[in-house]
Order: C-alpha cells, then structure tokens, then sequence
C-alpha cells in the first residue's frame, strides 16, 4: 500500500516571504497523481495543486509550485510571498493510476502559521 | 458552477440516534467518496462509488455505518446507532472518470453526546 509522509507537523513564516512544505511518498508504481490540499479553518477542503507523475515540469499555480523529485519520492510545496490568508492545514495526497478505480492516500497535514 | 454539496454542515445528535448525512456530488462526475476526518486518525477513506455502485467499503468501521448512492446525483451515509466516537467531521468527494481529480464538499461535523 501506499504511504504519503509529511515530517513537519507544524511551519511557520512571515507575510511577503517564502516558505517549503515537505513532503514524501512510497509507491512501487509508475503513474499517479500528487496533489496538495489546503484546509483553512472553515474545514473545506480546497485543492491548491496537482502533479502528474509522468510530467517532469513542475507545476506551478500562481504563487503556489512543487518541486516534484520522482526519483526521490518527493513532493515538495513552495508558497512564494506568503499571505496571511495562506494559514491553514496542508496535506498532501498520493492517487494511483495503476488500477481501474484509485482513491486518495493522505499526509497527516502539516499546519502553516503566517505572521504579519 | 455548484461544487459539491453536503448536509447537514452541522448535527449534534444524543448517543443511539440515528444520523443521516446527504451528499450531492458536482454534475457529471460519476465517482462519490465518502472521507471522515478526526484529529487521531486524519483523513480515511470509508468508501466510494463509480456510476452508482459501491466499489470499496473496507474502510466502513463497522455495520453501524451503510452508505447508499440510489442515483447520479445524490448520496447518503448512515450512522445507526451512533456513538461517541463518532464525532468526526465527515466529507463527501466527486470526481469524473479515472483521472478527474476529487473535489470536496464543505463537510458535515457532527458531534454525538
């Protein structure tokens, strides 16, 4: 089965700078989606970026970008001039493409604090 | 275009009650998650439908819980009769064909007494 690892329960930075989110993963398969999600306090669950496993470029929303290592297993989120509107609970989410039906496999989540 | 749509956002509800939570999925998605959400287990699949039909419930805790999808655009998940450990927060997701990606609904949190 598949495992999502993310080792930083808690980060922290300040409005305007910039801040990585790690994240790793364990798969013995070759085509799959990464995603990261962000979960404000309100609960919702809001999909911030999605990488495909077989796309070398990393993708890039706005302010948001990976660094996608497959090789490493590694999923990394760069939030670039932080906004306070950033806090929120960050998981990150592995989905296997190998089968015919695949569901997400999540991280424990890793709480950004932005101060002003 | 409405995203997906859960109810009720809140229930308190006394221990052996009954709870029904609806979900009604983004139009023209044909696959339905059902996620709950507690601070010591995260997020955990409970179970998931393609075109209707129940794929995989290994993650349902037990048969207190039952989830139907009678059509394309409306679920639900059953708690009969609830506990207290099953205080959660509980999302619907959808999602179209093998690759789409899920989307969420705002969750229900429910709390029993």
């Amino acid at each position: 089965a598949q495992t999502v690892t993310q080792s930083q329960p808690e980060m922290s930075v300040q409005e305007a700078e910039t801040v990585t989110l790690s994240c790793t993963y364990d798969t013995s398969e070759s085509d799959y989606y990464l995603f990261w999600y962000k979960q404000p306090p309100s609960r919702q669950m809001i999909l911030v970026i999605r990488q495909e496993a077989y796309k070398q470029q990393n993708a890039t929303e706005n302010r948001f970008s990976v660094n996608f290592q497959k090789a490493a297993k590694s999923f990394s989120l760069k939030i670039s001039d932080s906004q306070l509107g950033d806090a929120a609970m960050y998981f990150c989410a592995y989905r296997s493409l190998s089968s015919g039906y695949s569901t997400l496999t999540f991280g424990k989540g890793t709480m950004l604090l932005v101060s002003p | 275009d409405a995203g997906v749509i859960q109810s009720p956002r809140h229930e308190v509800t006394e221990m052996g009650q009954e709870v029904t939570l609806r979900c009604k999925p983004i139009s023209g998605h044909n696959s339905l998650f059902w996620y709950r959400q507690t601070m010591m287990r995260g997020l955990e699949l409970l179970i998931y439908f393609n075109n209707n039909v129940p794929i995989d419930d290994s993650g349902m805790p037990e048969d207190r819980f039952s989830a139907k999808m009678p059509n394309a655009s409306f679920s639900t998940l059953k708690i009969q009769p609830s506990e207290p450990r099953d205080s959660a927060v509980y999302f619907c997701a959808s999602s179209q064909g093998r690759r789409g990606t899920q989307y969420f609904g705002p969750g229900t949190r429910l709390l029993v007494l």
